[in-house]
């Protein structure tokens, strides 16, 4: 079945540590996205890919930083320089253009102590 | 001014009854409309979209369209306990020509039998 998979489900982290969460898709989209959710409020935007090799900052970019080395994967790093990382962290996919839905993974809520 | 507005609720709907969700939006050149239901933990999934004006009905589910007030909603018939979630608007963003989405910040919905 085609879909998104986000790993792990849960991530604990101690302050001032790197932690990578990571985005795989099997449904040949060409644009991905990271999204971040804190409790009571909608998506933000962090970064977002349309090709290979290429990838933009969205709303929220400070303390992340992204790669798309192939179409199916677009990992996120939540760097140390990012004050309040503790979130639930969604990454979706979907095809160029205006009329296109996001399809969204399962999400991985990262904890940091 | 946020880009895309929606009542946070709770919308409290005896089971049976209609639920009526709404979101309003500032890009008036936005041209795709999507609904998304989001159960408590878990991430969103796609139940509605709509791009021109007017209705669209799926199953119990009717959005509505009316791009001239920059509004849209979601009409739920016939509610039960499994509708109570947090639904989220979705607007397309015209500002460039990736399609990126923006997203309200959600309304949640408790059907009560």
């Amino acid at each position: 079945d085609g879909g998104i998979t986000q790993s792990p489900k849960y991530l604990f982290r101690k302050e001032g540590q790197n932690v990578t969460l990571s985005c795989e898709q099997n449904l040949n989209h060409d644009a991905m996205y990271w999204y971040r959710q804190d409790p009571g409020q909608g998506l933000r935007l962090i970064y977002y890919s349309q090709i290979v090799n290429d990838f933009q900052k969205g709303d929220i970019a400070e303390g992340y930083s992204v790669s798309r080395e192939k179409k199916e994967s677009f990992p996120l790093t939540v760097t140390s320089a990012q004050k309040n990382p503790t979130a639930f962290y969604l990454c979706a996919s979907g095809r160029t253009g205006n009329n296109s839905p996001l399809h969204f993974g399962n999400g991985t809520r990262l904890t940091v102590t | 001014q946020k880009e895309v507005e929606q009542n946070s609720g709770p919308l409290s709907v005896p089971e049976g009854a209609i639920a009526s969700l709404n979101c309003t939006y500032s890009d008036r050149g936005s041209q795709s409309f999507f609904w998304y239901r989001q159960y408590s933990g878990k991430s969103p999934e796609l139940i509605m979209f709509i791009y021109s004006n007017g209705d669209k009905e799926d199953g119990r589910f009717t959005a509505q369209l009316n791009k001239a007030s920059q509004y849209v909603s979601l009409l739920i018939r016939d509610s039960q306990p499994s509708d109570s979630a947090t639904y989220l608007c979705a607007v397309n963003s015209i500002t460039d020509s990736w399609g990126k989405l923006q997203f309200g910040a959600g309304t949640q919905v408790v059907v009560t039998p």
